[in-house]
């Protein structure tokens, strides 16, 4: 069935240190991956993404790799902050069908002070 | 901030009862999404609307439509409503000339009793 998996459902880092939440895909026709950040009673909030023709792409902080071989998608962030605690979906989006994303369950990123 | 405004933010009907969820999408954008997110899973894809028509559904049974109005702000209708449907519920919009990124609104809790 659908799915979007993710390897750990939590995860808990030390103040400053690098965070890598992975994900793994199930669909081979899925040509777009987003990372939502999403905190207590808020909607997701967009972080980062990639397409299906790239491998790598950083932004502030973050940097999401896209490995296509073995339908693994992961979301490194730098110097992890109590900010960045919060759960954090990946989601595909499917090739000609149109705005559907298909998320997972969800990572649970606990920062300690 | 996303620019994607939902209303109400929290909700209680009875079972059997029908509601309306508003959504106002993020300024240009012409393509409305909406999923469900019950506690502790990530969103379920509900439907998505183009230019007033929908354009694809996920596993979501006919009580669920919605519209989208000439300004691109949509709502979604639940009818004979269930314990089940008790859930957060997420708005999303997006466009082309953004680039397709997805973004969410704040999302309206629905509480069935």
């Amino acid at each position: 069935g659908e799915s979007v998996g993710l390897h750990l459902p939590t995860l808990s880092v030390q103040e400053g240190d690098n965070s890598i939440i992975n994900c793994a895909y199930s669909n081979s026709a899925s040509d777009y991956f987003i990372w939502y950040k999403q905190e207590s009673g808020k909607g997701p909030q967009f972080i980062i993404d990639i397409r299906s023709n790239m491998d790598k792409r950083q932004g502030q902080r973050v940097t999401v790799l896209l490995n296509k071989t073995v339908k693994h998608l992961s979301l490194q962030i730098a110097a992890t902050q109590p900010g960045d605690s919060a759960v954090y979906f990946c989601a595909e989006k499917i090739y000609n069908q149109g705005g559907k994303l298909i998320f997972g369950q969800g990572t649970e990123l606990s920062v300690k002070p | 901030e996303t620019g994607v405004t939902q209303s109400p933010t929290h909700l209680i009907k009875t079972r059997g009862q029908q509601v309306t969820l508003r959504c106002s999408s993020q300024s240009g954008h012409n393509t409305v999404s909406w999923y469900q997110q019950a506690l502790g899973q990530g969103p379920q894809f509900i439907f998505q609307y183009y230019r007033e028509e929908e354009n694809g559904r996920g596993n979501f049974p006919p009580r669920f439509s919605g519209l989208q109005f000439p300004n691109y702000s949509s709502e979604l209708n639940v009818n004979a409503l269930e314990l089940d449907d008790s859930a957060l519920y997420l708005c999303a919009s997006s466009s082309v000339d953004s680039g397709n990124t997805i973004y969410f609104g704040e999302g309206s809790w629905l509480t069935v009793v």
